[in-house]
């Protein structure tokens, strides 16, 4: 079946511009993460949601960054003025209920440039 | 509060030898651990867990992980290294502070010699 996609997988934009990246869970899951991971680094939580609602956005690092799930699937991780410490490649995982023991599927991720 | 530490960034072997990948995990709780592949410009890829079942677990490609409560441990092996084994590769642990979120350490690059 398909797995979890991201939409676009490269995004350069200039410093101070807004940036919506997207993505498309596996189909049947509650659970959606996102995490963003620079360079030499391991991947770092932003924010989850289950079902609609976010359960927990403890990750986001300042106002600048929001996300939604409207619906309870696609969601969209928006950056608002970007700097240029926002680049960084940018994940989505979903999971089947976000239990403790639940798997969570990666996308391939959107490399963000922020020039 | 759940945290990981992968004791090598790098380690290199040669192809047909044994891998070893270490991670220790800090948990107040039995704790759910996972490690993941992640191939240049590829998504990551869950290798195996363990969620407090048998302590020696199986997963893809020939890797096995040992889950040791005594040493706080959860060290990736492989018998024998291939070529295709080269890649970054992350111990991660599962929060328990309610959401369950992943906590990532910080990467182990394995390169593989011919």
């Amino acid at each position: 079946g398909a797995g979890v996609s991201q939409t676009p997988s490269n995004k350069v934009t200039e410093k101070g511009k807004y940036v919506e990246l997207r993505c498309d869970p596996i189909s049947g899951h509650t659970a959606l993460y996102w995490y963003r991971q620079s360079l030499g680094q391991g991947p770092e939580f932003l924010i989850y949601f289950q079902g609609t609602g976010a359960a927990d956005d403890s990750g986001l690092p300042n106002d600048r960054f929001f996300a939604v799930r409207p619906e309870g699937s696609v969601s969209t991780l928006k950056i608002q003025r970007t700097e240029r410490g926002d680049s960084a490649v940018y994940l989505c995982a979903s999971s089947l209920s976000g239990g403790f023991t639940d798997t969570q599927y990666f996308g391939p991720g959107t490399r963000l440039t922020v020039l | 509060a759940q945290s990981v530490t992968q004791l090598d960034s790098h380690v290199s072997v040669s192809e047909g030898t044994p891998v070893l990948l270490r991670c220790n995990y800090s948990s107040s709780y039995s704790p759910s651990l996972f490690w993941y592949v992640q191939h240049p410009n590829k998504g990551l890829q869950l290798l195996l867990k363990y969620t407090s079942a048998a302590t020696l677990v199986k997963g893809i490609n020939g890797f096995e992980a040992e889950f040791k409560k005594s040493e706080t441990s959860f060290h990736l092996t492989k018998p024998s290294a291939h070529m295709s084994d080269a890649a970054e590769y992350f111990c991660v642990v599962s929060d328990t502070s309610g959401t369950y979120k992943y906590i990532f350490g910080t990467g182990t690059r394995l390169k593989v010699l011919a």
